[in-house]
């Protein structure tokens, strides 16, 4: 059972450059969500997909966009970035039901700096 | 708006003692409350949960605590290992009708478990 792998692990950008991150989902998971981890705070919801289409939003503007592709890997954009992007991006997966829908499964994440 | 609250950012612990993990919420709709744990340089790891119908869960040296009328949720550790030293987030989840497809983290607590 592989588990939920993300890249790149690291990178820097500029201010006003796009990012893309990816992410491979846990075999037999189909739902996935991003968070963002600031430093010394916890996870914040960014968004869910499911079925490749997004089904849950927090609080983060439309330049934060997502995919899910039909093997349930996935994609975050964040276009225009800003300082306050700097942050541990995480990939979690998790089943669509059953026991294990309320366990998230993370990716070790992929940090960016933000110049 | 921060729902779920750990307050205590850090707590130092001697080996083979209890350590004890406070976790606060706010919403009376969070229906399932997990805790996770945090190495650096890894994702966040499911450690163990508890239903808001229990108030109590245990597996082997964890055990979680509920107390609704208190909005309050705690996690002991008996004996406590030096591995044991990572951050913990405690985390909460909706029912449906609450945007139930999220889970909302605190900001953690850095457990240190002395040799």
């Amino acid at each position: 059972e592989t588990g939920v792998t993300q890249s790149p692990t690291h990178l820097i950008k500029t201010r006003g450059q796009q990012v893309t991150l990816r992410c491979s989902s846990q075999s037999g998971h189909n739902t996935v969500s991003w968070y963002q981890q600031a430093l010394g705070q916890g996870p914040q919801f960014i968004f869910q997909y499911y079925r490749e289409e997004e089904n849950g939003r927090g609080n983060f503007p439309p330049r934060f966009s997502g995919l899910q592709f039909p093997n349930y890997s996935s994609e975050l954009n964040v276009n225009a970035l800003e300082l306050d992007d700097s942050a541990l991006y995480l990939c979690a997966s998790r089943a669509a039901g059953g026991s294990g829908a309320n366990v998230l499964t993370f990716g070790a994440g992929s940090r960016l700096t933000v110049l | 708006d921060q729902q779920v609250k750990q307050n205590s950012p850090s707590l130092s612990v001697q080996e083979g003692r209890i350590s004890i993990l406070n976790c606060d919420y706010t919403n009376s709709m969070f229906d399932y409350f997990l805790w996770y744990k945090k190495y650096p340089a890894e994702g966040p790891t499911f450690l163990i949960s508890i239903s808001s119908i229990k108030d109590k869960n245990e597996d082997g040296r964890f055990t979680v605590f509920l107390n609704k009328s208190a909005k309050h949720l705690s996690l002991h550790i008996v004996p406590s290992q030096p591995g044991d030293s990572a951050v913990y987030f405690c985390a909460a989840k909706g029912g449906r009708n609450t945007g139930g497809f999220k889970t909302i983290f605190g900001a953690g607590t850095r457990l240190f478990v002395k040799a």
